[in-house]
């Protein structure tokens, strides 16, 4: 199994671009996150997913979209980039029906964005 | 006050020393408690957790929980160069206890160096 994998590693864009962030799992999680990490910030959750087709908002959510069509895809947008918008990102999953309940996360490893 | 507290360091230690890492929380309804270990450049990913109070072992690493403090740690023995990472402690309330309980809370990370 691969996990967690996020696409792409490593992106640079200028202020007012458009991207969208790829996170697919393979373990059949019904919860999906989006976090971002930047120094001295810890990890903040941008939107969460707890199933297909829901989304809501996390702590940190302004400039950024997320989708949820398919159970093992959750995708991250950002509209119109700016430089505040610089950090690593990291996609997680957790929770299968019948997993105990302490919710581990599983990550990915993580998109480097750099936005001029 | 933030919910949870964690002291960024860094701590930097000598090979084979002691070293305790530790988290504060506010509030009260956190039952699941897990330690994160990032290396550079990588995904965080679940090195232990326990649920409620008291102590578990897993080789090397030692989590303690003290709920009456709101306060957990987690200690490496004999500690290695390849220890050398950011510890991120993490908490949930009772997965089954409703919305936005499978959310993780993270604390900020402490980065650790152990040197040979």
């Amino acid at each position: 199994n691969a996990g967690v994998t996020q696409t792409p590693k490593f992106r640079v864009l200028k202020t007012g671009q458009s991207m969208t962030l790829l996170c697919a799992q393979d373990m059949n999680h019904e919860y999906m996150y989006w976090y971002r990490q930047d120094p001295g910030m810890g990890l903040r959750l941008i939107h969460y997913s707890v199933g297909e087709g829901t989304t809501a908002k996390g702590e940190v959510p302004d400039g950024y979209n997320v989708s949820r069509l398919k159970k093992q895809n959750f995708l991250l947008g950002l509209e119109s980039a700016a430089p505040s918008q610089t950090s690593v990102y990291f996609c997680a999953s957790s929770y299968s029906q019948g997993d105990p309940s302490y919710n581990e996360q599983f990550f990915g490893p993580g998109t480097r964005l750099t936005v001029l | 006050q933030k919910e949870v507290e964690q002291d960024p360091g860094p701590l930097s230690v000598p090979e084979g020393a002691i070293v305790s890492l530790n988290c504060t929380y506010s509030n009260s309804a956190f039952q699941y408690f897990m330690w994160y270990r990032q290396y550079s450049r990588k995904g965080p990913e679940l090195l232990m957790y326990t649920y409620s109070s008291g102590n578990k072992e897993d080789g090397r690493f030692t989590a303690q929980v003290d709920k009456s403090s709101k306060y957990i740690s987690l200690f490496i023995r004999d500690s290695q160069p390849s220890d050398s990472a950011t510890y991120l402690c993490a908490m949930s309330s009772d997965a089954y206890s409703g919305a936005g309980s499978y959310q993780l809370t993270f604390g900020k990370g402490t980065k650790l160096s152990v040197i040979p």
